[in-house]
């Protein structure tokens, strides 16, 4: 079966420092892979998504930036945190099927706080 | 434009009530998905239905269930028979794109529906 990790589940990191969230998922192969970030009590807002190794595409601009080192690896990473980085983050997959559903699969969330 | 809309922020009902929660879409594709999730308050994010363009049927799972109408470009989700336990934060979403185009499966959310189930 299909299973997707991420971790770390909590952060506290200070301002200016670097940061790498990292999303394996097992069981599957060329997924599409998903970073999003939902601040308090918000929507989800897509970051960056992935239809293969090596192929981000990002949806905002901002302070973060994603790779896709191997087929089921995919790792968001940022230089220099900002105060405005912190927030819960979640990684999904989903699979192409044609018409048929292929609804995507979330890890557990990590909550980042920038400090 | 969003491409998702979710207008209710918050809705109230009790327990063993139906509810209808609302979502509109925007897209030119003519092949997509729209999906229904639930968030509690743990975080996690719990798929509940699916509905494709394609489909002429609307969507059922359980108590769930899609009112799909295509024209309006609306997939509004009811829950039937509500429960203390279905209090939490709902998410629609839209996969646009497809392998027969060969672009990216984007999977876009709405800002979300805050449900509470009272007694």
């Amino acid at each position: 079966s299909q299973t997707i990790h991420q971790w770390p589940a909590t952060l506290v990191q200070p301002v200016g420092s670097p940061l790498s969230l990292e999303c394996t998922v097992e069981g599957t192969s060329n997924p599409n892979l998903y970073w999003y970030r939902q601040a308090a009590g918000r929507g989800l807002q897509l970051l960056f998504y992935s239809v293969g190794i090596g192929q981000i595409s990002s949806e905002v601009p901002q302070n973060l930036s994603a790779s896709r080192p191997q087929d089921r690896q995919f790792i968001l990473s940022s230089k220099k945190l900002l105060l405005s980085d912190s927030g819960f983050y979640l990684c999904a997959w989903s699979v192409f099927a044609g018409r048929e559903n292929t609804e995507a699969f979330f890890g557990q969330g990590t909550r980042l706080t920038v400090v | 434009a969003q491409k998702i809309t979710q207008t209710q922020p918050g809705m109230f009902v009790q327990e063993k009530e139906a509810v209808t929660l609302d979502c509109t879409y925007d897209t030119s594709d003519q092949s997509y998905g729209l999906f229904w999730y639930k968030q509690p308050s743990s975080g996690e994010m719990i798929f509940l239905i699916y509905q494709g363009s394609y489909d002429e049927q609307n969507a059922t799972e359980g108590r769930y269930s899609l009112n799909f109408q295509k024209a309006r470009k609306s997939a509004n989700l009811v829950i039937s028979a509500s429960q203390l336990g279905d209090s939490a934060m709902y998410f629609c979403a839209m996969r646009e794109g497809t392998a027969e185009t060969g672009t990216a499966s984007k999977l876009t959310f709405g800002t979300g529906t805050r449900l509470q189930v009272t007694l």
